[in-house]
């Protein structure tokens, strides 16, 4: 089992739709988590950091449920810049990272 | 944010040649980075945690005589790619900062395409 499980998509949405991705992780232990946003042919973004009382910044949030092992990002009001490959990762150790294959997003008008 | 900055964006060699990467911290000082690689709609695979000052810790499955790493100062580490063949074609981002260095993020560098004929 991978350490950090993503549904890949793709997610087509329309304009202004609401979507949203899972994210599960196996490592009880882990201790932070993000969601990284990469463009085609570009290096991952920072997008959220994911707080145990959830997150939530403009149009996207964030949660975590520790009980489930699981990290949800939510998009409301879909823009066409939205379109990208969004990567779930999990921190374990200290600065080393664990990245989903990640769930890609297209937002068409 | 921080700045990372990866050098060359695009390199193409030919079999058996090396390559290297460079990976700097602009605006501060890493004492660790970390190489990645990224296959065609894959996600980042670590190859590797780069130490400033000592020898890198290489994940499994990675040659560490194939991917050189050195990080000689606090702002650069540098990846080579010895002896490179086709398969070695790839998406190569390295990253500093994160959690173990009390920031929250990683901070990524632009990437670097190699590409192996």
């Amino acid at each position: 089992r991978k350490e950090v499980e993503q549904d890949p998509g793709p997610f087509n949405v329309p304009e202004g739709a609401t979507v949203a991705f899972n994210c599960t992780y196996s490592n009880s232990a882990s201790q932070s988590f993000f969601w990284y946003r990469q463009d085609c042919r570009k290096e991952p973004k920072l997008l959220m950091s994911v707080y145990s009382s959830g997150n939530e910044d403009g149009r996207f949030t964030a949660q975590l449920n520790r009980a489930s092992q699981y990290i949800s990002l939510l998009i409301r009001d879909s823009k066409l810049s939205d379109s990208a490959t969004y990567l779930c990762v999990e921190n374990t150790n200290a600065g080393k990272s664990t990245f989903g294959d990640g769930t890609t997003l297209t937002v068409k008008p | 944010g921080a700045v990372v900055s990866q050098h060359p964006s695009r390199v193409i060699c030919k079999s058996g040649t090396s390559v290297k990467i460079e990976c700097r911290s602009l605006d501060f000082q890493a004492t660790t980075m970390f190489w990645y690689r990224q296959f065609p709609k894959k996600s980042l695979m670590l190859m590797a945690t780069s130490n400033e000052g000592s020898k890198a810790t290489y994940e499994q499955g990675v040659e560490k005589d194939k991917f050189l790493i050195n990080h000689a100062s606090l702002t650069l580490s540098t990846l080579t790619v010895t002896s490179a063949h086709p398969e070695d074609s790839s998406f190569y981002i390295c990253s500093a900062g994160g959690w173990g260095q009390g920031i929250d993020e990683q901070y990524f560098g632009p990437g670097t395409r190699l590409t192996v004929t």
